[in-house]
């Protein structure tokens, strides 16, 4: 299957500060991405899409100016959480995919973020 | 909106033993479902993507079924091993964009 490279796997950052995830597709390119966040014990919750070379789509009740996305170029995706704070202390993971006609979704390995 | 429920929550089995997960969608109008393995504080492990058109798919010991009818996908795992302990997602993809609505997952525990 695809590869998904996701990085860091593990980040501490101070309350206040902006932490930058990053998501790769190693040998494919992606026009679509996907941030979801995960909570201790609960499922994963899709954030948001990024599309390449335009605007994020947000889902309903998360902050786009708290959860930057930028999609620069067909292979990479990041994520910057800014002005962190404890609650934003989650796992944070994206996907990829080949689009519809393979319909397959490849994930990261995941960011564990914890803010102090 | 999709809601995705999968039952049980947790289960504990001893090794060798077969058994099933169950994943279950309000809205029958998907693309594929997928059912992916999650280890603690890790990512996930795609395990077995089922088309809306197909009825099963087969991947050596595991085994998933899709009735898109009735909402309702089955993860069978054949000789469980302690190797096989992990968190069990279903997500079913609506649109056919890689966009996916993941269930509430079921934490496996095989013990020897």
């Amino acid at each position: 299957g695809a590869v998904v490279s996701q990085h860091p796997s593990r980040v501490i950052c101070k309350s206040g500060t902006s932490v930058k995830i990053e998501c790769r597709s190693l040998d494919f390119q992606a026009t679509t991405m996907f941030w979801y966040r995960q909570f201790p014990k609960q499922s994963l919750m899709l954030m948001a899409t990024s599309n390449e070379g335009s605007k994020a789509t947000y889902e309903q009740g998360v902050e786009k100016d708290k959860f930057l996305i930028n999609h620069a170029s067909l292979t990479l995706s990041t994520l910057t959480v800014t002005s962190a704070h404890p609650e934003d202390s989650s796992f944070y993971i994206c996907s990829a995919g080949q689009g519809a006609r393979f319909g397959e979704a490849f994930f990261g390995q995941g960011t564990r973020l914890t803010v102090v | 909106k999709q809601e995705v429920t999968q039952i049980p929550a947790a289960l504990s089995v001893p090794e060798g033993e077969n058994l099933v997960l169950n994943c279950s969608f309000t809205d029958s109008a998907i693309y594929n479902l997928q059912w992916f393995r999650q280890d603690p504080g890790k990512g996930l492990t795609s395990l077995l993507l089922i088309q809306s058109s197909q009825r099963e798919q087969t991947s050596g010991r595991l085994n998933a079924s899709l009735d898109k009818s009735s909402g309702r996908s089955t993860l069978y795992i054949a000789a469980s091993q302690p190797g096989d302990s992990a968190t069990y997602l279903c997500a079913v993809n609506p649109g056919g964009g890689n966009k996916l609505t993941f269930g509430t997952g079921t934490q496996l525990k095989v013990e020897l």
